[in-house]
């Protein structure tokens, strides 16, 4: 079955560091987007990527990065990373299509210490 | 630009009673609209949409939702609740002057008392 998975599940990291966010899609959508999700803001969208070498920047893409070299993969990079960008982090991707429903993976929640 | 309102954070139901969840939006084009549940620690699971066509739209689990226009609503309903519906809802609207992006309501929590 298709389905859409990050890595990791959980990560602790330290205030400065690179921290990368793996999501790997094998519903070959052209789509695929990274959001946040923090209490009381509700999902926020950080970058997205409409094919391959397609990205971009979202409503809170301040100190994140992506990179879309094939179909499948969207990896999120926190630069530098900061105690506000501790937060659970979604993949999902689609079909091309505004009305096109999108499928999420099921997660990676980030402590920035 | 587009928003997407959900009247309530948290409601509470009793197991049986009627599930209303509220979601209103703007847009200047006619949207496509979406609810998708969250269970904890878990993603987002799409629970019925919108397009074109029949205004009333079925979902999964007994959930449906009503598109009326002239109220920018999209409600999202069930007749019995159920103790496993308790959970995040979220609605989302994309159209096409916004590309194919989402944007997502705050969420409302729902929880299902015995």
């Amino acid at each position: 079955d298709a389905e859409i998975t990050q890595s990791p599940r959980h990560k602790i990291t330290e205030t400065g560091r690179q921290v990368t966010l793996a999501c790997h899609q094998t519903w070959n959508h052209n789509n695929m987007f990274w959001y946040r999700q923090d209490l009381g803001h509700g999902l926020r969208l950080i970058h997205y990527s409409y094919g391959v070498q397609d990205t971009n920047k979202g409503e809170v893409s301040d100190g994140y990065s992506v990179s879309r070299s094939n179909t499948e993969d969207l990896p999120l990079t926190l630069e530098s990373a900061a105690s506000s960008q501790t937060s659970v982090y979604f993949c999902a991707s689609s079909t091309s299509g505004s009305y096109n429903e999108q499928f999420f993976g099921p997660g990676t929640r980030l402590t920035v210490l | 630009a587009q928003s997407v309102t959900q009247l309530g954070s948290h409601v509470s139901v009793s197991e049986g009673a009627l599930v209303l969840l509220r979601c209103n939006y703007s847009s200047s084009v006619p949207p496509y609209l979406f609810w998708y549940v969250q269970y904890p620690n878990q993603g987002l699971q799409l629970l019925l949409k919108y397009t074109t066509g029949a205004t009333l739209v079925k979902g999964i689990n007994g959930f449906e939702a009503e598109f009326k226009k002239s109220e920018t609503s999209f409600h999202l309903t069930k007749p019995s609740a159920h103790m496993s519906d308790a959970a995040e809802y979220f609605c989302a609207v994309s159209d096409q002057g916004y590309g194919q992006n989402f944007v997502f309501g705050p969420g409302t929590r729902l929880s299902v008392l015995p």
